[in-house]
């Protein structure tokens, strides 16, 4: 069974860069045909995609996001990270990494990670 | 964008209820749907996808119906650990966009 697990900093201060890193156990992250996403969710508050990339390194971002927002793939450590620049206290949620899988309806995610809580303060 | 307006944003019921939750989308997503159910302190947990697929794993008294710009997701009978939140997400296109969510509180 696949297992995504987010490690990273807890807390990060204004104006740096929020670092996070999906490690993937259970399967490879260059097999099959799947996109790796990364989605946050603000304390009391709905789900906000934040992107996605192939095991290629193809991207796609929220454009609301995209100026400030890198997701990079290491297939050697079966790991996909996000880099978020600029954060604000408008950042701080809980971010959730995800395995996206393929139906004829599109590509939707099957499995999340538990998430692990970002706060940005000084 | 792709606006989803989910409805009703909480409800109250009772065990062995029925109960059915609303999205829609501001433009019609072909049933590319999916339903979540998120209790506190945890991620989202897959129901279904292409609107009416039931996810592995998941009971049948979930169901969900619906094309073009409205979708529902059904609980037939509600059971004790059904008490949650509900999340609809499209993903029609890239940019991805989830309802505001459903509160299911016991009466």
């Amino acid at each position: 069974q696949v297992q995504l697990q987010e490690s990273g900093p807890g807390l990060v201060k204004p104006s740096q860069t929020l670092s996070l890193t999906c490690t993937v156990s259970g399967g490879s992250i260059s097999g099959g045909t799947f996109f790796w996403s990364w989605i946050r969710q603000p304390a009391g508050k709905g789900l906000e995609w934040i992107g996605r990339i192939y095991s290629s390194g193809s991207t796609n971002y929220n454009p609301s996001l995209k100026s400030r927002v890198t997701i990079s793939v290491d297939t050697s450590k079966n790991q996909f990270s996000l880099k978020l620049s600029s954060v604000t206290a408008a950042d701080t949620a809980v971010y959730y990494c995800a395995r996206l899988i393929y139906d004829t309806s599109g590509y939707y995610p099957d499995y999340w990670g538990q998430g692990t809580l970002v706060t940005v303060s000084s | 964008d792709i606006q989803m307006t989910q409805s009703p944003s909480s409800l109250s019921a009772s065990v062995g209820d029925r109960v059915t939750i609303t999205c829609r989308a501001s433009q019609g997503i072909s049933n590319s749907l999916a339903w979540y159910q998120q209790k506190p302190g945890k991620a989202p947990k897959l129901l279904l996808y292409a609107a009416s697929r039931l996810e592995s794993g998941v009971p049948s008294r979930f169901s969900g119906s619906g094309s073009a710009t409205d979708y529902t997701l059904t609980i037939s009978s509600l059971q004790p650990e059904d008490f949650a939140t509900y999340y609809c997400q499209q993903y029609y296109n890239t940019l991805w966009t989830f309802g505001q969510g459903t509160k299911v509180e016991i009466k």
